[in-house]
């Protein structure tokens, strides 16, 4: 069955240091890999996608992610975290040869920068 | 671009009433989704739809109905609330390209009494 999991239900950094918010898949077949973020109230906004290519995406606001086919993962990282990123952050796979183009989600992890 | 619109915000409801959740956009998206989010479960798919005239069933399409019957629009009926609807509700579109983002409406936020 194809899924995606969100090892951490929430995760903790200090302001000003690096973060990672972890990501790993199941598709059967070549995935397409989104992260999305979504604050308190609001709908989710797109961050980065993965398509083809460099194994390295740069998104919005400093965050990036590193495909990594051999291990089936998704990290979101940023150098330097900021208050403001505190929201809850959701990975989602789309399989290429699903014909129904459905996204299959994470449950999200939560992440807190502390000052 | 409005983008993905919803409407109502919010709503209360009484169980055993029906309501009609709406969504639409405005950038001739082909695929139009309805997702539930409840805490800790991230979003589950309600409902999708491919095309006008097209729809099916996702994760949790029981109590639910949807129809398509534009590009635009793809409203989505309680048929007889009970509180286990009780939830926020976001509406997406995206092109059929499998790269496509989805993009979400500011969502509904439901209860049912």
């Amino acid at each position: 069955a194809q899924s995606v999991a969100q090892p951490e239900d929430q995760v903790n950094v200090a302001e000003g240091n690096p973060l990672t918010v972890k990501c790993t898949y199941s598709v059967s077949g070549n995935p397409y890999l989104f992260w999305y973020v979504q604050y308190p109230n609001r709908g989710l906004q797109f961050l980065l996608k993965y398509i083809t290519g460099d194994n390295l995406v740069k998104g919005s606001y400093g965050f990036e992610a590193e495909f990594n086919k051999s291990q089936t993962s998704f990290h979101l990282k940023k150098p330097s975290a900021l208050v403001s990123d505190s929201a809850l952050y959701f990975c989602a796979v789309r399989d290429r040869m699903d014909s129904n183009y459905q996204l299959i989600w994470g449950a999200g992890t939560k992440l807190i920068i502390k000052p | 671009n409005a983008g993905v619109t919803q409407t109502p915000k919010f709503q209360v409801l009484k169980t055993g009433q029906s309501m009609t959740l709406q969504c639409a956009q405005d950038m001739n998206h082909e695929y139009m989704s309805w997702y539930r989010q409840d805490p800790g479960m991230g979003l589950r798919l309600i409902h999708y739809s491919v095309g006008a005239g097209i729809t099916d069933q996702g994760e949790v399409p029981n109590g639910y109905n949807v129809s398509r019957s534009t590009t635009e629009d793809f409203p989505l009926r309680l048929l007889s609330a009970a509180p286990s609807q009780t939830s926020v509700y976001f509406c997406a579109s995206s092109s059929t390209s499998g790269g496509a983002l989805e993009y979400f409406g500011p969502g509904t936020r439901l209860t049912v009494l």
